[in-house]
């Protein structure tokens, strides 16, 4: 089945920053990578996904890249502002169940 | 876009009594809903998937006399805590799946927390 593994656990920048993420999988037939967003206290929240005919997406101040051959795929976040601060998931499917990656607290200093 | 709804956000209960939780697909029809465990500081842990009017496949090691899932519908799905114990103990979060988005989209509830006295 499926693994996802994601580095760093945490991450801790200043404010205006970037930050990346780093996720690999190991099922070549995943082709759908979200990236989600917890707050203390509630459910993950999309923040942006990508599809493996795709090499990039950008939405604003977020980034994510996809690495088919080498299975992997990065978050960026650029201009970063404390309200970024939570713990962030990547996950990959095959368009079955997701498989969600150990998670990154991000915390951003003013 | 696509809202999930989970009730209740909290709940305290007893130890030996069942709790259940409901997720509702408010604005899509959800064919496949998940239902995921989260302890303090760690990942989500799926524990079941569950298409409308089929039987729940669980993951191993969850038991499925103690975790009992039922979707009856395209917008209704429900997890039941039955004989809770203190190790029960945790965040529940669902998600369900709909053809809205070509089928990729993944909604997640926001989460019942679960404290078992």
């Amino acid at each position: 089945g499926e693994n996802v593994e994601q580095h760093p656990s945490t991450l801790s920048v200043q404010e205006g920053d970037s930050a990346v993420i780093k996720c690999t999988y190991s099922d070549s037939a995943s082709n759908y990578f979200p990236w989600y967003k917890q707050e203390l206290g509630k459910g993950p929240q999309l923040i942006i996904d990508i599809r493996s005919n795709v090499g990039e997406k950008k939405d604003q101040r977020i980034a994510v890249t996809l690495n088919k051959t080498a299975k992997h795929f990065s978050l960026h976040i650029t201009e970063t502002q404390p309200e970024d601060s939570a713990v962030y998931f990547c996950a990959a499917t095959g368009f079955q169940k997701l498989v969600f990656g150990t998670g990154t607290r991000l915390l951003v200093s003013p | 876009g696509a809202v999930v709804s989970q009730h209740p956000s909290r709940v305290i209960c007893k130890s030996g009594t069942s709790v259940k939780i409901e997720c509702r697909s408010l604005d899509f029809q959800a064919t496949t809903m998940f239902w995921y465990r989260q302890f303090p500081k760690q990942s989500l842990m799926l524990m079941a998937t569950s298409n409308e009017g089929s039987k729940a496949t669980y993951e191993q090691g969850v038991e499925k006399d103690k975790f009992l899932i039922n979707h009856a519908s395209l917008t209704l799905s429900t997890l039941t805590v039955t004989s809770a114990h203190p190790e029960d103990s945790s965040f529940y979060i669902c998600s369900a799946r709909g053809g809205w988005d070509g089928g990729y989209g993944y909604t997640f509830g926001s989460g019942t927390r679960l404290t078992v006295v």
